[in-house]
């Protein structure tokens, strides 16, 4: 079965430092990785996913087939960016991981310190 | 557009009962999934609707079911509640056709005492 793995529980930099959460997978396949976010009191919202290649508010993350990893960076971490954060990965198609059921991993609280 | 509403937001049952969760989905949306987030952890899928049946099922007991109405609604039943279902329930809706992404809902809180 699928399985993914966030190995830090919390997360904590001070604000203009480079910030990398970690987010590795096990699947024999080929899945799609997704990024979520959930700010205080907010909803879990999508951030980003890895076959639009695109940077949401300066994140960005890269699938490592050979490592089973995609990992969030962020070259300069903002105090807005305090938050919650999920990597998830679907085995069917994109659609933001609304074609098919996700596997969470167990998330990472970031801190951002000023 | 409210986007994906829940109800109600809190709940409290005791050993044995059931429960229902409902869900709207997001406007133009088909497809309504639900999650399980205990305390401290991620999500985990427990089923999805899309026309009025279930397409997709994690790895969840038979007291879990549901059903989809034809305005795409979505309600959570939990039979037998244990005390290991108190969690958080999160409803997320979808249109894959359309390319929508997911938009969860803010969730029920269940306790089960």
């Amino acid at each position: 079965a699928q399985r993914v793995t966030q190995p830090e529980k919390l997360l904590s930099v001070f604000k203009g430092a480079p910030v990398e959460l970690k987010c590795n997978y096990s699947y024999s396949g080929s899945p799609e990785l997704f990024w979520y976010v959930q700010y205080s009191r907010q909803r879990l919202q999508l951030l980003l996913r890895h076959i639009s290649r695109e940077s949401i508010k300066g994140f960005t993350a890269d699938l490592n087939k050979g490592e089973t990893s995609f990992h969030l960076k962020k070259p300069f971490a903002q105090e807005e960016d305090s938050a919650m954060y999920y990597c998830a990965l679907s085995l069917t198609g994109y659609s933001g991981g609304g074609a098919d059921g996700l596997t969470f991993g167990k998330g990472t609280h970031l801190i951002i310190q000023p | 557009d409210a986007g994906v509403t829940q109800s109600p937001t809190h709940l409290i049952k005791t050993r044995g009962q059931q429960v229902t969760l409902r869900c709207s989905p997001k406007s133009g949306h088909d497809t309504v999934s639900w999650y399980q987030q205990a305390l401290g952890q991620g999500p985990q899928f427990i089923f999805q609707y899309y026309e009025e049946e279930e397409r997709q099922r994690g790895n969840f007991p038979d007291r879990f079911s549901g059903h989809q109405f034809p305005n795409y609604s979505s309600e959570l039943n939990v039979n037998a509640l244990l005390l290991g279902d108190s969690a958080l329930y999160l409803c997320a809706s979808s249109n894959p056709a359309a390319g929508e992404k997911l938009f969860f809902g803010s969730g029920t809180q269940l306790s089960v005492l």
